[in-house]
């Protein structure tokens, strides 16, 4: 079964350029989070879904970031205009709704380097 | 403060030996707590649970003290393969899970 795939795993770009992250989460799986991670740190919540609402998006930063579930699977997380402090790696993670077990699925990440 | 506060290392350790780790949390009303292990440049992924009763998985243990709010990761015998990031994670409320910073553990021949 496939996992968490994410796209790009790479993304270099110069500071004030719009950068966009894609994800697909594991069939089935009706929760999906987006996490930042910086260097030396865990990972940070910035958006969670359940299906297509988004039910947590205290921690995003809605002046440069937005993202959307709209059919409920994939996911998509916009920056834009992204800024030097930026720079950290966006990983994607899935869950069944309902489950207890605290295990997240999470993709190998898309790491942006803002220049 | 930080809502889980992990010592970030590294802790340098020879094959064979036994280290472990603490974690602490601030917020009394966590549910349920877990260990996950992010290796370099990877993705994190569960290693374990923490139960009220500690538990056990091979070489690895996990205990939880609620009262003085810390968690532990023992690890004994340590492998090359055990070198990685662990990460303690608290879930509070629904779904909602908030990461640790991280220990970083290297293990030399």
């Amino acid at each position: 079964e496939a996992g968490v795939v994410q796209s790009p795993r790479y993304k270099i770009i110069e500071k004030k350029q719009p950068v966009a992250f894609w994800c697909n989460p594991i069939s089935g799986h009706n929760t999906l989070y987006w996490y930042l991670q910086n260097l030396g740190q865990g990972p940070e919540l910035l958006i969670r879904y359940e299906n297509e609402e988004a039910v947590d998006d205290s921690q995003l930063p809605k002046d440069r970031f937005s993202a959307e579930r709209l059919k409920g699977v994939d996911s998509t997380l916009k920056i834009q205009p992204a800024e030097l402090g930026d720079s950290a790696v966006y990983l994607c993670a899935s869950s069944e709704s309902g489950s207890n077990t605290g295990e997240l699925f999470f993709g190998e990440g898309s790491r942006l380097t803002v220049l | 403060r930080k809502e889980v506060e992990q010592d970030p290392g590294p802790f340098n350790v020879p094959e064979g030996a036994t280290v472990a780790f603490n974690c602490t949390y601030s917020n009394s009303a966590s549910q349920s707590f877990f260990w996950y292990r992010q290796d370099c440049r990877k993705e994190p992924k569960l290693l374990m649970s923490v139960y009220s009763s500690g538990n056990e998985d091979g070489r690895f243990t996990a205990q939880l003290n609620r009262a003085s709010q810390y968690i532990s990761l023992l690890i004994r015998d340590s492998k090359l393969s055990d070198s990685a990031t662990y990460l303690c994670v608290v879930k509070k409320g629904f779904q909602k899970l908030v990461f640790g910073t991280g220990t970083r553990l290297l293990v030399s021949p």
